[in-house]
């Protein structure tokens, strides 16, 4: 049964460009969560998908916008990349309706690079 | 903010010795996770415990939970040296289905 799959794994971007980051949630999971993690700090929480909708979103700009398809996968758009959005991007996914039991699965990240 | 706090930063430990670690939060939670990293990794889910229990044990680890107030502590027992991680709590500030990190401990365990 596979996990949580991030593609790519590393990525340089240079400021004021796009990115795509790509998300394959565990075999069974209905729900996708994305987050930022900078260097040293904990993650921060982008958003949220379930039935294609995104359900809840937390303090990040627009710039930030996501996508989740109808096999549950999902996508994280940046634009206009800032050397701030430097970090590792988390995905998660869970059952929605067990997360309360069993919490996140978590990918390995894709580590982004802005210069 | 909704996330947690986890104290202290950083611990060095010897091999063999307990750790113990701390989160405080904020808001009201329906559970409470710890999570574990590795080497800026992806996060390891640990253990979950829910706003109505006090305790919770899990191999080497234990969890306790004091919602009144609004902390939480993971020990590890017996230490290894492959227990040399990072390690979170996480808090749901009461939805239940969406999880908010601290920053996190930094376990370093010496052979």
């Amino acid at each position: 049964d596979a996990g949580v799959t991030q593609s790519p794994t590393h990525l340089i971007k240079t400021r004021g460009q796009q990115v795509t980051l790509r998300c394959s949630p565990k075999s069974g999971h209905d729900t996708v969560s994305w987050y930022q993690q900078a260097l040293g700090q904990g993650p921060q929480f982008i958003f949220q998908y379930y039935e294609e909708e995104e359900r809840q979103r937390g303090n990040f700009p627009d710039r930030f916008s996501g996508h989740q398809f109808p096999n549950y996968s999902s996508e994280l758009n940046v634009n206009a990349l800032l050397l701030g959005d430097s970090a590792l991007y988390l995905c998660a996914s869970s059952l929605l309706q067990l997360s309360t039991n069993y919490g996140y699965t978590f990918g390995s990240g894709t580590r982004l690079t802005v210069v | 903010s909704q996330q947690g706090e986890e104290d202290p930063q950083a611990l060095s430990i010897q091999e063999g010795e307990n750790a113990t670690m701390n989160c405080s939060y904020k808001t009201s939670i329906n559970n409470l996770q710890w999570y574990r990293q590795n080497s800026g990794r992806g996060l390891v889910h640990l253990i979950l415990i829910r706003s109505n229990e006090r305790e919770k044990h899990s191999g080497r680890l234990r969890v306790t939970l004091d919602t009144s107030k609004k902390s939480s502590s993971l020990l590890i027992t017996a230490s290894r040296a492959a227990d040399t991680a990072s390690y979170f709590c996480a808090t749901d500030g009461g939805t239940g289905n969406q999880f908010y990190f601290g920053t996190g401990t930094s376990l370093t365990v010496i052979p």
